[in-house]
């Protein structure tokens, strides 16, 4: 089956320091990968997206990798902002299928 | 850009109740779907649809219903309210299934139940 597995959070860093949230999956086929990302009190929000292996998804200074042989789609942002304290969720779509599989979320706070 | 509208941000309701909860979005999408959303367990799917008068269970569709009579508005219905339903829900709209197509979230709706 499918299946998104996200590191435990919270997550507490300083500003401007780099960021890692780990994202594994598990799927039957060949999905596409993708970090939401909800902000207090919002619903989710797309963040990137990465639709084969060794797609590079990219916004806003946060960068994911879908890495076929790990089975992986870490988010990564060099140097955090507080305004980047919020909830991230990976999250995954089969290409033939329309459900997402998400995992349980990180929470992240940046203090200044 | 695609908007998908919650009737309610915050909304309080008794035991018992019969409670519904709106989304209309504005994409001529043909997927919606309702989550809940809850500390440490992430988004459960309660239904789907994949078009107009279709649906599909999720993984806790007990004690909900949903209704789409058009294809802008799905519904979800608390048939008789329970503490145990007092969550955030979300709702979501999304294209057919393709390559890359995200599900795309209304504001929330936080609902208790007293």
């Amino acid at each position: 089956g499918n299946s998104v597995t996200q590191m435990e959070g919270p997550v507490t860093l300083s500003e401007e320091a780099f960021l890692t949230i780990n994202c594994t999956y598990t799927a039957t086929g060949y999905p596409s990968l993708f970090w939401y990302v909800q902000y207090p009190g919002e619903g989710l929000q797309l963040l990137l997206k990465a639709t084969k292996a060794d797609d590079k998804g990219s916004n806003k200074g946060f960068e994911a990798t879908y890495r076929k042989e790990t089975t992986s789609f870490h988010l990564e942002k060099g140097s955090v902002q507080v305004s980047d304290s919020a909830v991230y969720f990976c999250a995954l779509s089969e290409n033939t299928g329309n459900q997402f599989y998400f995992g349980t979320g990180t929470s992240l706070t940046v203090i200044p | 850009d695609v908007k998908v509208t919650q009737s309610s941000r915050y909304l309080v309701k008794r035991t018992g109740e019969k409670v519904f909860l709106e989304c209309v979005q504005d994409m001529d999408h043909e997927n919606m779907f309702w989550y809940r959303q809850d500390p440490g367990l992430g988004l459960r799917l309660i239904y789907f649809s994949y078009d107009v008068k279709m649906k599909e269970k999720g993984d806790i569709p007990e004690g909900y219903s949903v209704s789409r009579e058009k294809k802008e508005r799905f519904s979800l219905i608390l048939e008789s309210a329970s503490t145990n339903q007092t969550s955030m829900y979300l709702c979501a709209s999304s294209p057919p299934s393709g390559l890359g197509q995200p599900q795309h979230f209304g504001d929330g709706t936080r609902l208790s139940i007293l």
